[in-house]
């Protein structure tokens, strides 16, 4: 069946860098976009943007520039997504989703970052 | 600060009927973009319930449906049961910001 596995928890200090992979299965990676998605502890869903898995070119949103990248290992049909300089208020689940425009599905299972001194 | 303006909570007793509204402007549901919804059961990872607009995916029973209408769109869920509850969000995309636009979320409680 379709689906994405994420990589497990990661605990960092402030400061440090943390990579998350999404790996694909189930379909062909390069036929669709992988989104990437963040969940503040008790808040909603933001979008940080997706990354084409058949050229590699990322879209990043707006509050998701600079300290974040989008990357690819097709061979392999897994995304990753690298964040360096990490703040507290980086704490978060960070989600990978398939999709376009339109509809995200199906949802990687979550991984959790923390933060912490 | 949400595109899209959900409720932050709706309840109902088990077997009744509710709705969870999304509103959004002219730059997102309004300039047609489609709109889904997803449902979050506690401590999981979101999973897609209704797509463009009024979609069910294999497998999410006909108790859920959707509608959109204008800038507005609304998730109607009927035959309340206690495993419904979770948190709903709407998603459409919006071209002011080329972005994927989600609401705030509904936290839905089964009385």
């Amino acid at each position: 069946q379709v689906q994405l596995v994420q990589s497990g928890s990661e605990l960092k200090k402030p400061g440090a860098s943390v990579k998350v992979s999404c790996k694909a299965s189930g379909y062909t990676f390069t036929t669709y976009s992988v989104n990437w998605l963040r969940q503040a502890p008790g808040q909603g869903l933001e979008w940080m943007g997706w990354i084409n898995t058949n050229t590699g070119d990322p879209t990043y949103a707006q509050d998701f520039t600079g300290r974040f990248v989008f990357s690819l290992d097709t061979s392999v049909s897994t995304a990753y997504l690298h964040f360096s300089s990490l703040k507290t208020e980086d704490t978060a689940v960070y989600y990978c989703a398939r999709g376009e425009i339109n509809w995200l599905d199906p949802w990687g299972q979550g991984t959790l970052v923390t933060v912490s001194s | 600060q949400s595109v899209l303006t959900q409720p932050p909570s709706v309840s109902g007793a088990p077997g009744q009927r509710v709705t969870i509204s999304c509103t959004g402007s002219s730059s997102n549901i309004g300039a047609g973009y489609d709109v889904h919804w997803y449902q979050q059961l506690p401590g999981t990872a979101p999973k897609l319930l209704i797509y463009s607009n009024n979609n069910r995916p294999s497998g999410v029973p006909d108790r859920f449906s959707g509608s959109k209408s204008g800038t507005s769109a609304s998730l109607a869920i009927t035959g309340l049961q206690a495993g419904d509850e979770a948190d709903y969000y709407c998603q459409s995309y919006d071209s002011n910001l080329n972005a994927v636009a989600f609401g705030g979320g509904t936290k839905l409680t089964v009385l």
